[in-house]
Parts: structure tokens; C-alpha cells; sequence
């Protein structure tokens, strides 16, 4: 996990809220990742970003949008929290767009 | 879905014996890769295989990839309880886009 963060850790939310997950690289990395991760699902990826305000939709965008105004933070925002975005969100980067280093996760609850 | 299916899903061996899992997958790729993932931790990267490679090795760790069929195996030898964990392979498609398997998961007993 070293030189990626994420933040927060844990988070409970109740549904119709808006949620921000933070991820921090340290490596200067270009590419950054955000999955999900679902029980009988594996992962899922969700949005990546290949550069600076330059990000794309992956296989299950609905309902969640990204931005990159800096190298080393990459947010993922869900406008208005469903009990169905319940799920661990991993956060990854690697340099090249081939091999992926991952963070430790967000445990996200949405009651 | 494009995700890739790993087989079996779950495997219990006896430490020392080798462990086989499978993955096979839907699209043209660019490259495969097998991950690691401790209970509660998240992905390490175990392997690259690219998709004019037939077979690479990484220590005790011996990866076969045939495109023809679509499918990968990963190869544990000599196991550790160490190994206990679920393993994921990933696929960087053609779009540039990665899809993960479902993962299998591996108890290596003592």
C-alpha cells in the first residue's frame, strides 16, 4: 500500500447523501483507478483517470462521477448515496496502464 | 460482462502440495495479470503475462497463457500457509480498459 491513501477509512451514510472518496498517490504515477469490489462481482471498475482532468467510465459508472485537478488526488463523488453503492471502493495507480497498485480500501455502508 | 471466471472458486490444499487455478476471459487483451488478495487488504500484483508470451515464472509462481483459448492458468508450487488468500487474474483489454475475475480462493493448511 505504500505511497497510495485513501480516505476515509470507513464511512455510514444514509441513502440521498453525497459522498466523496479521497485518493492520494505519492508516486507520480499517470493512471489511476477506481474499483469496487462486491461479493460473487470481484472488481469492478468504476472510472480511471489517464492524466489530469482527463478520465474516462468504466464498467459501472452509473451513479458515480470522478475528478483529477492534481496529479496525486483522484475523488470519486456519489451524488446522491444508494443502498446499492454498499461496497468495499479500492483506489489503484500504476505508470504505464498495465500493472496496478492498490490501496487499502474504503468500507463504504449506505443504511 | 466482460469479466474474466477463475475456476474453481475455492481450493483447500495441504501445504507443500502446488496449487492450479484457471482463468479464462472474453476479449482480445493486451496483456494478463494475476493478483493476490490478503482477507481485508487490498490487490498485489503477482505477475504480468503479455499476449505474445506463452508462459513466465516468478519464483514459486508459474503462469501459462494460451489466447487461442482465451485462458490462463496460475501454478503455486511448494505452498505456504502464507499463500492463503484469494487470487484474481486481471485482463488490460485491447481499449485499454482492465476487467477482474471473480476470484479464487485458496486455504493452504498447515
Amino acid at each position: 500500500d505504500a505511497g497510495i491513501t485513501q480516505s476515509p477509512r470507513h464511512k455510514v451514510t444514509e441513502t440521498g447523501t453525497p459522498v466523496t472518496l479521497r485518493c492520494h498517490q505519492t508516486e507520480n504515477h499517470r493512471y489511476m483507478y477506481w474499483y469496487r469490489q462486491d461479493p460473487g462481482h470481484g472488481l469492478r471498475l468504476i472510472h480511471y483517470s489517464y492524466g489530469v482532468k482527463d478520465t474516462d467510465k468504466g464498467e459501472v459508472s452509473d451513479g458515480y462521477s470522478v475528478s483529477r485537478s492534481k496529479t496525486e488526488d483522484f475523488l470519486l463523488t456519489l451524488e446522491s448515496a444508494t443502498s446499492s453503492q454498499t461496497s468495499v471502493y479500492f483506489c489503484a495507480i500504476s505508470e504505464w496502464g498495465d500493472t496496478q497498485y492498490f490501496g487499502p480500501g474504503t468500507r463504504l455502508t449506505v443504511l | 460482462s466482460q469479466q474474466g471466471e477463475e475456476d474453481p472458486q475455492a481450493l483447500s490444499i495441504q501445504e507443500g502440495e502446488n496449487a492450479t487455478m484457471n482463468c479464462s476471459y472474453k476479449t482480445s487483451i493486451n496483456n494478463l495479470q494475476w493478483y493476490r488478495q490478503n482477507s481485508g487488504r487490498g490487490l498485489v500484483h503477482l505477475i504480468l503475462i503479455r499476449s505474445n508470451e506463452r508462459e513466465k515464472h516468478s519464483g514459486r509462481l508459474r503462469v501459462t497463457l494460451d489466447t487461442s483459448k482465451k485462458s490462463s492458468s496460475l501454478l503455486i508450487t511448494a505452498s505456504r500457509a502464507a499463500d492463503t488468500a484469494s487470487y484474481f487474474c486481471a485482463t488490460l483489454n485491447t481499449g485499454n480498459q482492465f476487467y477482474f475475475g471473480t476470484g479464487t480462493s485458496l486455504t493452504v493448511i498447515p
